[in-house]
């Protein structure tokens, strides 16, 4: 069974701070991870992957995450955030085999940046 | 390109009525999925067209819910008898790769008195 834990329901951070959001997974077998934006009112919008190689993933607008099989972790981070990243973010994993290619979400970390 | 389409975005149905929800994706991709969103339960898989076959529908709820794909520039999701908690957001969503990029359209926000 595929389970993604996101740890932090919210996190409120100040405009220019670095800001870290906390994935965990569980799965016996190869993965794709990946992390989501949604804004307020809209679906779901793609920013990064992590399939194989290079552990630490380059995203739109400045974010990055850092896969670890020893923590299970994909944590995503930002060196600056901008008050329009303000929105939910979701981690997700999928089966890297099979013929699914269905997503599972964690619960979703709503990130609020004040100015 | 429009993105993934869904309407309407918006319906109310008294307990009992029927629902429909529409979803165009986006041109060229082979694969359609759809998710339902509460503030509850998170984002949760119902099902997942792959060439306008159903590939997996294991969240499906077994009674009231079925979804269809007739070509490929359109796939629905009936809700028959609904319920009030079957009050959500339903998102669909197109890929066109194997490596599970997800596209979303806006969703139907589904509201049943």
């Amino acid at each position: 069974t595929q389970t993604v834990s996101q740890s932090d329901a919210h996190v409120t951070v100040f405009e220019g701070d670095s800001v870290e959001l906390r994935c965990n997974y569980s799965y016996g077998g190869s993965i794709y991870l990946s992390w989501y934006i949604q804004h307020h009112g809209h679906g779901l919008q793609f920013l990064l992957k992590y399939y194989s190689g290079n552990p630490v993933v380059q995203g739109v607008n400045g974010f990055e995450a850092e896969f670890s099989k020893s923590d299970s972790s994909f944590h995503l981070r930002k060196a600056s955030v901008h008050w329009s990243d303000s929105a939910v973010y979701f981690c997700a994993v999928s089966a890297r085999t099979g013929n699914t290619g269905k997503l599972i979400f964690g619960l979703g970390t709503t990130l609020q940046v004040q100015p | 390109n429009a993105g993934v389409i869904q309407t309407p975005r918006h319906k109310v149905t008294g307990k009992g009525q029927e629902a429909t929800l529409w979803c165009e994706p986006i041109s060229g991709h082979s694969a359609v999925f759809w998710y339902r969103q509460t503030i509850v339960q998170g984002l949760e898989f119902l099902t997942y067209f792959r060439n306008q076959a159903p590939i997996d529908d294991s969240g499906m709820p077994k009674e009231r819910f079925s979804a269809q794909m007739p070509n490929q520039s359109h796939s629905t999701l009936k809700i028959q008898s609904t319920q009030p908690q079957d009050s959500a957001v339903y998102l669909c969503a197109s890929s066109f790769d194997s490596q599970n990029t997800l596209y979303f359209g806006a969703g139907t926000r589904l509201s049943v008195l």
